[in-house]
């Protein structure tokens, strides 16, 4: 299994300002992601964090929204930019090292006021 | 419609019971995974299925993926108020795996005493 932490594990923030969300692994993983989940919701994928380059975003999420930084193969950020109610959600990290496996962070509460 | 869809939505046993949820993809299945939740907490992963007709299981909870229905069943023997929470089932679609988990809606699950 992965240890992984994230931090804060929740915040009130003022909408038009900016959050920055760490994912922190124990060990050395192939693949990071970030997933969204609205209240009521179930995760919706937001990007793929690769290493060392660019983050691949799904459709409907945009980099100058999500900046995503992964500058080693345990760490990346996740930034929610220029911030509104409807950003309010839990922001979840995932990671995988080996196929069978993907495991989730405890994940980030947002609130957006 | 829906690419993952699970039925049912909620669900409520006496302790005891025996219950199954039900995913069901529509799309090619590379890969099917079963996550817990609990309210407020981040997922818990149960187990990965690939290959059709695979069965495995976790403690009293067993899934069993029917490659051809593209469908997955979770399976609680003898449930506990402890199985109580929410069961997501993600899929990776396609024919490699790219680790980006499409999930259903959820089955949330309550036991009685």
């Amino acid at each position: 299994s992965a240890v992984i932490s994230q931090k804060p594990s929740r915040d009130i923030c003022q909408r038009g300002t900016s959050l920055t969300i760490q994912c922190q692994v124990d060990s050395q993983v192939t693949m990071m992601f970030w997933y969204r989940q609205q209240p009521g919701q179930s995760l919706t994928l937001i990007a793929t964090a690769n290493q060392g380059s660019e983050a691949t975003y799904e459709s409907g999420f945009v980099i100058d929204k999500f900046p995503i930084s992964r500058p080693n193969l345990t760490f990346s950020t996740l930034t929610v930019s220029n911030m509104s109610p409807e950003d309010s959600s839990i922001y979840l990290c995932s990671v995988a090292r080996i196929v069978e496996t993907q495991y989730f962070g405890p994940g980030t509460r947002l609130l957006v006021l | 419609s829906q690419e993952l869809e699970q039925s049912p939505q909620s669900l409520i046993v006496q302790e005891g019971k025996n219950l199954t949820i039900n995913c069901t993809s529509s799309k090619t299945l590379y890969g099917l995974y079963w996550y817990k939740q609990k309210y407020g907490e981040g997922l818990i992963f149960l187990m990965m299925l690939q290959k059709g007709g695979e069965e495995k299981s976790h403690e009293k909870i067993t899934a069993k993926l029917d490659e051809k229905k593209q469908q997955s069943s979770l399976h609680i023997t003898a449930s506990q108020p402890s199985h109580a929470g929410i069961y997501l089932c993600g899929a990776v679609h396609g024919s490699s795996n790219t680790g980006k988990l499409i999930f259903g809606q959820g089955t949330t699950l309550q036991v009685k005493p």
